[in-house]
């Protein structure tokens, strides 16, 4: 069975350049997760799908940052326009159920961004 | 505020040692997972333990959720098993999201 996978690997762009990240998970899993990791730290949420349905992107920087699901399998997050400060690993991660439940997760192998 | 610490923050190990790895969390969990991220940065599971034992080969994990910590057991460890540990824990006190220690880094010297 195929794991999550992710694209690009990596990433370098200018500042202010768009960019953009794809996330396909692992077959049957509903709820899907974009997570910031940087450097030294760990994981943080970004924004969890439902489905087609975000249900929690308090943490994703709106004015910058977007995200879809079309059809409740893949997503993509993009970043319009990219600063200095969003160079770092963008993780998609994907579980069965909700956290509750059957949630364990698992992740992608990450996108590496750098923005100069 | 929800907090999920980890420690030590920083191991330095002879190859053949041991070790445990500790998180503790503020808030009552429904799950908790351990993961190792490797020198390329995969995030790799380990355990996925709300409560009880679980053991994988020279790997071992226990959660105490009434007392609020997990603890990971590496026995006679190999240059393999460097890198950062995570727990990451989560349930409905944590918004139904995943909330992610600061890691622990482990380094095994051979």
């Amino acid at each position: 069975e195929a794991g999550v996978v992710q694209s690009p690997r990596y990433k370098i762009i200018e500042k202010k350049q768009p960019v953009a990240f794809w996330c396909n998970p692992i077959s049957g899993h509903n709820t899907l997760y974009w997570y910031l990791q940087n450097l030294g730290q760990g994981p943080e949420l970004l924004i969890r799908y439902e489905n087609e349905e975000a249900v929690d992107d308090s943490q994703l920087p709106k004015d910058r940052f977007s995200a879809e699901r079309l059809k409740g399998v893949d997503s993509t997050l993009k970043i319009q326009p990219a600063e200095l400060g969003d160079s770092a690993v963008y993780l998609c991660a994907s579980s069965l159920g909700a956290v509750a439940n059957t949630g364990e997760l698992f992740f992608g192998e990450g996108s590496r961004l750098t923005v100069l | 505020g929800i907090q999920v610490e980890q420690s030590p923050p920083d191991l330095i190990l002879q190859e053949g040692a041991n070790s445990t790895l500790r998180c503790n969390f503020s808030d009552s969990v429904n799950n908790l997972q351990w993961f190792h991220q490797n020198p390329w940065g995969q995030l790799i599971n380990l355990f996925y333990i709300p409560s009880g034992t679980k053991q994988n080969g020279r790997l071992s994990a226990t959660t105490v959720a009434t007392e609020r910590y997990s603890l990971l057991y590496i026995s006679s460890s190999q240059t393999t098993d460097s890198g950062v540990y995570f727990c990451a824990v989560g349930g409905e006190n944590y918004g139904q999201n995943f909330v992610f220690g600061p890691g622990t880094r482990l380094s095994v010297l051979p």
